[in-house]
């Protein structure tokens, strides 16, 4: 079965600093990757997926994250904060099961993004 | 509209009460899933359709939760004989096949509170 992990459910970062959110998979087959958005009140929306052909892979918004194998790991990135980032992020792994296409989300890192 | 649509987006219920929820996929969207998110939570699977076909139930917690999908299109997740713990926010999400690399367009959303 897969699974994700996020570290940190809560992030809380300067405007204009660095963002780093943290993902970690387990899959016993080569997985799809995905990052998703929430705004309050709002459904999910796709911010970037990996899908095997280039392991940096830019998404919406500045944002972008490195497949590591090695790692297991699909971090997220984004140079520079704005204050309309702050918004709730979740990595999620997609493997076949059972027949079909199974996504697992992970638990979701809050970010804060300070003034 | 164009995107997935779900109804109620808010429902307060009686313990004891029956509910039932909505989803009006993309058109021509062929995978359909149900997750519940509870406060703080990422999306936990419920079910997952294949057009009318049923696939994967496993995520269903009780037997008092029921979903269908007659015709292939518009998905109805009922709740028999609501209990507190079943207050959450439950989010449907289709996807145009059944590939991998397949992104979700989630809803946004039915907030459900027992009381």
């Amino acid at each position: 079965a897969q699974s994700v992990t996020q570290l940190g459910s809560h992030v809380s970062v300067s405007e204009g600093a660095l963002v780093l959110l943290r993902c970690n998979y387990s899959s016993s087959v080569p997985p799809y990757l995905f990052w998703y958005v929430q705004y309050p009140n709002q459904g999910l929306q796709l911010l970037l997926k990996y899908t095997s052909a280039a392991t940096l892979v830019k998404g919406i918004n500045g944002f972008e994250a490195e497949f590591k194998k090695s790692e297991t790991s699909f971090h997220l990135t984004k140079p520079s904060a704005h204050m309309s980032d702050a918004a709730e992020y979740f990595c999620a792994v997609s493997v076949r099961s059972g027949g079909y296409q199974k996504v697992t989300f992970g638990i979701g890192t809050k970010l804060q993004v300070i003034p | 509209g164009a995107g997935v649509s779900q109804s109620p987006r808010y429902k307060v219920a009686k313990r004891g009460q029956d509910v039932a929820l909505r989803c009006d996929p993309i058109s021509g969207h062929v995978s359909l899933f149900w997750y519940q998110q509870a406060l703080g939570q990422g999306p936990e699977f419920l079910t997952y359709f294949q057009n009318e076909a049923q696939l994967d139930k496993s995520g269903l917690p009780s037997d008092r939760f029921f979903a269908e999908r007659p015709e292939g299109s518009v998905s109805t997740l009922k709740i028999q004989r609501t209990q507190q713990e079943d207050s959450a926010v439950y989010l449907c999400a289709s996807s145009p096949g059944t590939g991998r690399a397949g992104e979700l367009f989630f809803g946004e959303g039915s907030r459900l509170t027992v009381l």
